[in-house]
This record gives C-alpha cells, sequence and structure tokens, in this order.
C-alpha cells in the first residue's frame, strides 16, 4: 500500500499569511494527488486535483505543486474561511489512500 | 446540483450486519464510479470500497474483504454498501463519493453514522 505522510499535522498561521502544507507518497504516484479541505462536522471538499488543476468555485489563493512523491498546497493569502483540516489522497493505485491531515488552526 | 445522501446507518451489534444507502441526483449517476470512504471519529479519512459505472468492477481495503459488499443500481441511482460481520473498528462516519476519472474521488454526501457496540 502507498503511504501518504502530511506534515506538519498541525498549524498555526494567521489571516493573511502565506502557508504550505506537505504530502509525501512512500512511492512514485505521478500526479495522482488530490487536496481537500474538511471543515468541523462537514464533508470533505475537493479542492486541487491531479497536483496543480483548482477544482472549479474554489479560490485561487490555492495552488498545488509536486511530482513523483513531494507534494504540496499552498494558501497564499489565509482568509478567516480557511481555517480547517486538509487532506492529500492518492488514486494513482489502489487500494487508494489519504494522508492523515493538517489541521490549520488560527495562531 | 450533484446531491448524495447516505441512509441506513444506526447503532448494532458486533458481528451483525448492516446496509448503507447513498441516493444521488444532479447527474447522470450510471455515467460515474462511486466510492464509500469512512472516517473513524477524530480519526483521518479511509477509502473503503470503489465501482465501476456499470457495477462489473468493485474494490475494497483488504480490513473489509470477504465482509462488505459495494453495490448499485442505476435504475435507481442509488450506491449501496452491504456490511457483514462488523466489528468496533468499523465504527465511522461513512461518506459515499462520487468518481471522475479525471480527478478521482470528486463530490462528497454529507455522511452516515454507523457504531458498532454491545
Amino acid at each position: 500500500d502507498i503511504q501518504m505522510t502530511q506534515s506538519p499535522s498541525v498549524l498555526s498561521a494567521s489571516v493573511g499569511d502565506r502557508v504550505t502544507l506537505n504530502c509525501k507518497a512512500s512511492q512514485n504516484i505521478n500526479k495522482y494527488l488530490n487536496w481537500y479541505q474538511q471543515k468541523l462536522g462537514e464533508a470533505p471538499k475537493l479542492l486541487i486535483y491531479n497536483t496543480n488543476n483548482l477544482q472549479t468555485g474554489i479560490p485561487s489563493r490555492f495552488s498545488g505543486s509536486g511530482s513523483g512523491t513531494d507534494f504540496t498546497l499552498t494558501i497564499s493569502s489565509l482568509q478567516p474561511e480557511d481555517f480547517a483540516t486538509y487532506f492529500c489522497f492518492q488514486h494513482n493505485s489502489w487500494p487508494l489512500t489519504f494522508g492523515s491531515g493538517t489541521k490549520l488552526e488560527i495562531k | 446540483e450533484v446531491q448524495l445522501v447516505e441512509s441506513g446507518g444506526g447503532l448494532v451489534q458486533p458481528g451483525r450486519s448492516l446496509k448503507l444507502s447513498c441516493a444521488a441526483s444532479g447527474f447522470t449517476f450510471s455515467n460515474y464510479g462511486m466510492h464509500w470512504i469512512r472516517q473513524a471519529p477524530t480519526k483521518g479519512l479511509e477509502w473503503v470500497a470503489s465501482i465501476s459505472p456499470s457495477g462489473g468492477s468493485t474494490y475494497y481495503r483488504d480490513s473489509v474483504k470477504g465482509r462488505f459488499t459495494i453495490s448499485r443500481d442505476n435504475a435507481k441511482s442509488t450506491l449501496y454498501l452491504q456490511m457483514d460481520s462488523l466489528r468496533s473498528e468499523d465504527t465511522a462516519t461513512y461518506y459515499c463519493a462520487t468518481d471522475r476519472p479525471t480527478t478521482g474521488i470528486h463530490y462528497w454526501g454529507q455522511g452516515v453514522m454507523v457504531t458498532v457496540s454491545s
């Protein structure tokens, strides 16, 4: 199974900050890495698919990059509604696997 | 607007069965693969099972193989998860989600809680 490791597990930041969340795969997953945002009590929402493609309706302050095994999600200027948990996810091979999440909290 | 509404959850004793349903609307259900994903309380997300648009192909995580069965009724636009021989570690919120070949897991339902306890 491909293990997905996210870092940090918790990130404290302020409104307006630029933040970077990391995701590392235990083996090559090509470009097949997605990012989801989950707010407390809600279902996850797709932000970025296939490394760097912004899902329709997602603000342009979100961006993704990477390849192979190392990927990042960047939020260019944090907004109050961005404080949530972010999960990476690989759909390169079965079984599909998620990272354990990065909780983005207000500093 | 895509809508996915799960139902069928609840409290069940270990070893018993439960069947979840996911009613889909707002898109052509028969054109999309579908997934079940679960999330244990205060834990991360765990993929459970997937099914192709026709239902001809299914995939499961090892821990549920032989116990869970994913199926679909395209005429009713409904996805199912039959869960047998339930264990305490199956306790979680279960989400159904759509699949697109280009994006992977896409839209999610709101989830349904399953608690396995005596």
